[in-house]
């Protein structure tokens, strides 16, 4: 049973233009959602967080939104760019004693086009 | 800061050998740690966290074992790998209280 879904596995946008990543989930008991940046043969890079009690969260050219009665998030990137080419995964964590295990997607590759 | 180190960067193994991948985080102490894999197609699945040393979890039964017999070293190990352990292996950290994990650069082990 897969808790967090990124339904498009590609997305390709021109240089300039908004990028919208989309992610759904179906835990309600997830209260921290992350986005991280993956290029390839490379780790993942952290790159925004949003809290369950907050809706929006900006930083920069990335904006993340949560709506928390549809269980979706999306992240904005605005504008593209051709550095942002990389594979994005948003993750999920349900706070629990001791550890705070994420629990991915499986990843939308963004292609940004000069 | 913190780093974290992955060793070694890229492993071709024969089925039936065994395996052992290392990690380390410098700049910090008493970081929780996780070991992911990235199959091929797929997202990032988790295999084992540690939240101190000699304390071990597991999320997926299978021929993976790990040890972390320092506070900041994390072992991934096998007696035996199967093809199905070929994959790009991830160790991560987070610091007590965060929510953010901090990843290393990966070993890509391809079995034969």
């Amino acid at each position: 049973d897969q808790q967090v879904k990124q339904n498009s596995p590609s997305l390709s946008v021109q240089e300039g233009r908004i990028s919208i990543l989309n992610c759904d989930y179906t835990n309600s008991m997830f209260d921290y959602f992350l986005w991280y940046k993956k290029y390839p043969a490379e780790g993942p890079t952290f790159l925004i967080s949003i809290s369950s009690i907050k809706d929006k969260n900006e930083d920069g050219r990335f904006t993340v939104f949560l709506n928390k009665s549809a269980k979706h998030l999306s992240l904005h990137i605005v504008p593209s760019q051709p550095g942002d080419s990389a594979v994005y995964f948003c993750a999920a964590s349900a706070s629990g004693a001791g550890s705070y295990q994420l629990t991915f997607g499986k990843g939308t590759k963004l292609s940004v086009i000069p | 800061s913190q780093t974290i180190h992955q060793w070694p960067a890229t492993l071709v193994q024969p089925v039936g050998s065994p395996l052992s991948l290392e990690c380390t985080v410098e700049g910090t102490s008493n970081p929780n740690l996780y070991w992911y894999r990235q199959a091929a197609g797929r997202g990032l699945q988790l295999l084992f966290y540690s939240v101190g040393i000699g304390q071990i979890s597991s999320e997926v039964p299978q021929n993976l074992s790990a040890s972390r017999p320092q506070d900041r070293q994390f072992i991934l190990s096998s007696k035996k790998l199967l093809l199905s352990d070929s994959g790009f292996y991830l160790c991560a950290w987070d610091g007590t209280g965060g929510y953010e994990q901090y990843f290393g650069p990966g070993t890509r082990l391809t079995v034969t």
